[in-house]
């Protein structure tokens, strides 16, 4: 079964420390790769996204990720995090099925970040 | 642009009591519609989409049903509640029908079964 790990649950960070959420993924067909970030007490929302084309993805305030097809990772990276960078982060993979738009999401990786 | 509204934000309900959950979406029409329910430190675990109105999908068996009488609104329901049905249930839709746009999110519903 088509399935997405994020190998840290939980990681502490100082400021200006860098970055690195693992994602990979099971699937040997055509995929999308996303990840979201829940930021305490808000929605859901896209941080930055891969269809095609060039595999390094530049995302909202300041992340990028790169995917890396035979390695069937697509990890996340910020040079410089800041506090408000505290939230979950969660790697998705849309699987092309039946026409619809599914998404099978990892467990996520709670982000702490200390002034 | 879309807007998902979701409620209620909390409930906390009686086991073997029912459910509904409501979602409305604004800002688009014809959305493919979702039922997402989130635990702790195991991601969204998708529980129903639907492609139209009338038409459900179920992604995994459980206690509880999906429907779409309208367009844009999609409902969670349970005649009786368990207690493993306690958790966050997101609400997500895409503005297309066969599209390779994002799934945008609800604000959630947190449910407490006790």
């Amino acid at each position: 079964a088509q399935s997405v790990s994020q190998h840290n649950h939980h990681v502490i960070l100082s400021e200006a420390a860098s970055l690195e959420l693992g994602c990979n993924y099971s699937y040997g067909g055509t995929v999308n790769l996303f990840w979201y970030v829940q930021y305490p007490g808000q929605h859901l929302q896209l941080l930055l996204k891969y269809f095609s084309g060039d595999p390094l993805v530049k995302g909202i305030k300041g992340f990028e990720a790169e995917f890396i097809k035979s390695k069937f990772s697509f990890n996340l990276r910020k040079p410089s995090v800041q506090w408000s960078d505290t939230a979950e982060y969660f790697c998705a993979v849309r699987l092309f099925s039946g026409g619809y738009n599914k998404l099978i999401f990892g467990a996520g990786t709670r982000l702490a970040v200390h002034p | 642009s879309q807007t998902i509204h979701q409620w209620p934000a909390t409930l906390v309900q009686p086991v073997g009591s029912p459910l509904s959950l409501e979602c409305t979406v604004e800002g688009t029409s014809n959305p493919n519609l979702y039922w997402y329910r989130q635990a702790a430190g195991r991601g969204l675990q998708l529980l129903f989409y639907s492609v139209g109105i009338g038409q459900i999908s179920s992604e995994v068996p459980q206690n509880l049903s999906a429907s779409r009488p309208q367009d844009r609104q999609f409902i969670l329901s349970s005649k009786k509640l368990l207690l493993s049905d306690s958790g966050f249930y997101l609400c997500a839709c895409t503005p297309h029908s066969v599209s390779t746009d994002t799934q945008y999110f609800g604000p959630g519903t947190r449910l407490t079964v006790l």
